[in-house]
């Protein structure tokens, strides 16, 4: 079952610019929803990370917005920068074990 | 980097034979997971382990089993791989009562297996 729907698939923006990527979660017993952050040949590695009691979080040039009521939320990359290049994906994560399910990634390309 | 090591790092097999991936971690983290990352697909968890010798099914467990004698390695065995199974495997380690961000997962560098 998909728990956790992400788009775009591919995304292209000019340096400088805002990218945009947002998830749909399907079920309301989650604890945390982060997003990490694939650069290729590596590993994801945690990126930024909201509790469903925030409205907002933000970090330097990354911004997570979250709407509860709706059961979204996104990711927003503020001047665009060649160097964040890779694939993002949203997750949630849910229960003592810390399982955390992935979206199906959002593969971003910021062109000079 | 956490220190989390994988191997083989890349492995071409054939239909029907077993293969074992082994992640080996030496942050002593309680909680292994193994993860397969397919195109279009994203990250897809196999099986996870909370303890020695606890594990437990993920979305995606069939045709795997996975084994965890020691704190710091976590086995992912394919009894007899197929071509489906061809896939890039990571582990990922965490250890939420250490603090830190919940449901942050730390990767190690990924296991690449081509089932011919």
């Amino acid at each position: 079952q998909q728990q956790v729907k992400q788009s775009p698939q591919s995304l292209i923006v000019q340096k400088g610019g805002i990218s945009i990527i947002n998830c749909a979660y399907e079920n309301t017993a989650f604890d945390y929803f982060p997003w990490y952050q694939q650069f290729p040949g590596k590993g994801p590695a945690l990126l930024i990370a909201i509790r469903p009691d925030v409205s907002e979080k933000k970090e330097g040039r990354f911004t997570i917005s979250f709407n509860k009521s709706a059961k979204q939320f996104s990711l927003h990359i503020m001047d665009s920068q060649p160097g964040d290049s890779a694939t993002y994906f949203c997750a949630v994560v849910s229960g003592g074990y810390q399982k955390v399910t992935f979206g199906t990634g959002t593969k971003l390309q910021v062109i000079p | 980097d956490a220190g989390i090591t994988q191997s083989p790092r890349h492995k071409v097999t054939e239909t029907g034979t077993p293969v074992t991936l082994r992640c080996h971690q030496t942050e002593n983290h309680r909680y292994m997971y193994w993860y397969r990352q397919d195109p279009g697909h994203g990250l897809r968890l196999i099986h996870y382990s909370y303890g020695v010798k606890d594990t437990d099914k993920g979305e995606v467990s069939d045709g795997y089993s996975v084994s965890r004698s020691k704190t710091e390695d976590f086995l992912l065995t394919l009894e007899s791989a197929t071509s489906s199974q061809t896939s890039v495997y990571f582990c990922a380690i965490s250890d939420p009562g250490r603090g830190g961000t919940t449901g942050e997962l730390f990767f190690g560098e990924g296991s690449r297996l081509t089932v011919l």
